[in-house]
């Protein structure tokens, strides 16, 4: 069964910030959120991970809700480039045994 | 700093026919990983290996065997290929169980 729930498909215009959600209601406290994204089927790229605090990296930021049952994650200011599949993945850490679970994505199309 | 580096790219195999899929990585990463995407589908575990020494099934393991040759290297082999492992493979890693890191994938068809 997936953890989290993303919508299938967003657009955003080139310039503007882009915000994708997700939903992870039964996201344990020792797990995080995890986003990647694929870019037409190149190998998945790591964006950004959080546990409870808000994150921000060179890439993106990440919002928890403070309830830990919803995220979002902010490109600030979307390029074509960053038009891909974004994964939300919540995942304990420390143990490699720990299951990747991608489940659909959102797929992300920036407009000119 | 290459990151993770898969060979080959794209491969065309017969059924029944053998291969291997070299993986490696110069982040100086205990675990490593391999993972199939199908067209259309989310990545799925085939075989990690939590440190060297080590190699455990994930959720599709039949039809593949592992070898972690050393820290840096994991190897995936198709005994006797079917079309069924058609699909693009990812090779990936990380420290400690933390953060992955992916390859950019091998095209594998089998015919």
């Amino acid at each position: 069964d997936a953890k989290t729930t993303q919508p299938p498909s967003m657009d955003c215009a080139e310039g503007r910030a882009a915000n994708l959600p997700c939903n992870h209601s039964t996201i344990s406290g020792n797990e995080y959120v995890y986003w990647y994204r694929q870019i037409h089927s190149q190998g998945p790229q790591y964006i950004i991970h959080g546990l409870k605090n808000n994150e921000t990296n060179e890439m993106a930021s990440l919002i928890i809700t403070e309830d830990r049952k919803s995220s979002t994650l902010i490109l600030p200011h979307a390029t074509l480039r960053d038009t891909a599949v974004y994964y939300c993945i919540v995942r304990a850490l420390g143990n490699a045994g720990n299951m990747l679970t991608f489940g659909g994505g959102t797929r992300l199309m920036v407009k000119p | 700093n290459a990151g993770v580096t898969q060979t080959p790219k794209f491969q065309v195999l017969k059924t029944g026919q053998s291969m291997t899929l070299q993986c490696a990585q110069d982040m100086n990463h205990n675990s490593m990983y391999w993972y199939r995407q199908d067209p259309g589908m989310g990545l799925r575990l085939i075989y990690y290996s939590a440190s060297e020494g080590t190699t455990d099934k994930g959720e599709v393991p039949n039809g593949y065997n592992v070898s972690r040759l050393n820290k840096r290297e994991f190897s995936l082999r198709l005994e006797s290929a079917a079309p069924s492992q058609t699909s693009v493979y990812f090779c990936a890693s990380s420290f400690q169980g933390n953060t992955i890191y992916f390859g950019e994938g091998s095209w594998l068809t089998v015919v």
